[in-house]
């Protein structure tokens, strides 16, 4: 299996902040990675597919990039409804994985 | 619009097989990776396996033992069956419409999904 690995597992930012957000492969994956956002007690969202593309609807503030292990998750200007929790997937292979979580906190 | 929407047992003894159901509205299943996915209260997200319209399954080698995906054309609608149910089993469970192109699986539509909690 491959193993996803996020960091930070926590983060605490104001609105208007700009962050990032790191997702570690076990092995190269090339550009198979996705973000998805959950809010609580809701599904998980589907943000950025192919490392870098924005999936229909999301706002632009969301940008991902990186490829073969290292991978980025950027938010520009943190909005209100931008706190929540953030999933890497690495969309590789099978057994599908994804990362531990990262919770984006209001400071 | 595409909709999921899972049903099923709330609860579950230990020892029992968990049955869930995923209908699909708005659109046919004869397509894409019909797929579960399941969270733990507090904990991050395990993909279980999906099915392909085709019949096709794959699982996570954890649970291979344990777990079977069908779909079921005429219903429009895919299933769970996951047996041997313990506590560490107790996860909200949703199923996802999975999109399976040139940058691998991903997936775009998610039920509502539904807890499931193993007691006695």
């Amino acid at each position: 299996d491959i193993q996803m690995t996020q960091s930070p597992s926590s983060l605490s930012a104001s609105v208007g902040d700009r962050v990032t957000i790191t997702c570690r492969a076990s092995q190269s994956i090339s550009t198979f990675l996705n973000w998805y956002q959950q809010k609580p007690g809701k599904a998980p969202k589907l943000l950025i597919y192919g490392a870098s593309s924005l999936q229909s609807g999301v706002p632009s503030r969301f940008s991902g990039s990186g490829s073969g292990t290292d991978f980025t998750l950027a938010i520009s200007s943190l909005q209100p409804e931008d706190f929540a929790t953030y999933y890497c997937q690495q969309s590789y292979s099978t057994p599908i994985t994804f990362g531990q979580g990262t919770r984006l906190e209001i400071k | 619009q595409v909709q999921l929407q899972e049903s099923g047992p709330g609860l579950v003894k230990p020892s029992e097989t968990l049955s869930l159901n995923c209908t699909v509205s708005g659109g046919s299943i004869s397509s894409y990776f019909w797929t579960w996915i399941r969270q733990p209260p507090g904990e991050g997200l395990e993909w279980i396996g999906h099915v392909y319209y085709t019949g096709r399954t794959d699982y996570t080698p954890s649970l291979e033992r344990r777990v079977t995906i069908s779909a079921d054309m005429s219903k429009n609608e895919f299933s769970l069956n996951l047996n041997s149910m313990t506590a560490a089993d107790t996860a909200v469970y949703y199923c996802a419409r999975g999109f399976h192109g040139m940058r691998g699986w991903s997936y775009d539509l998610w039920g509502r999904g539904t807890l499931v909690t193993v007691s006695s």
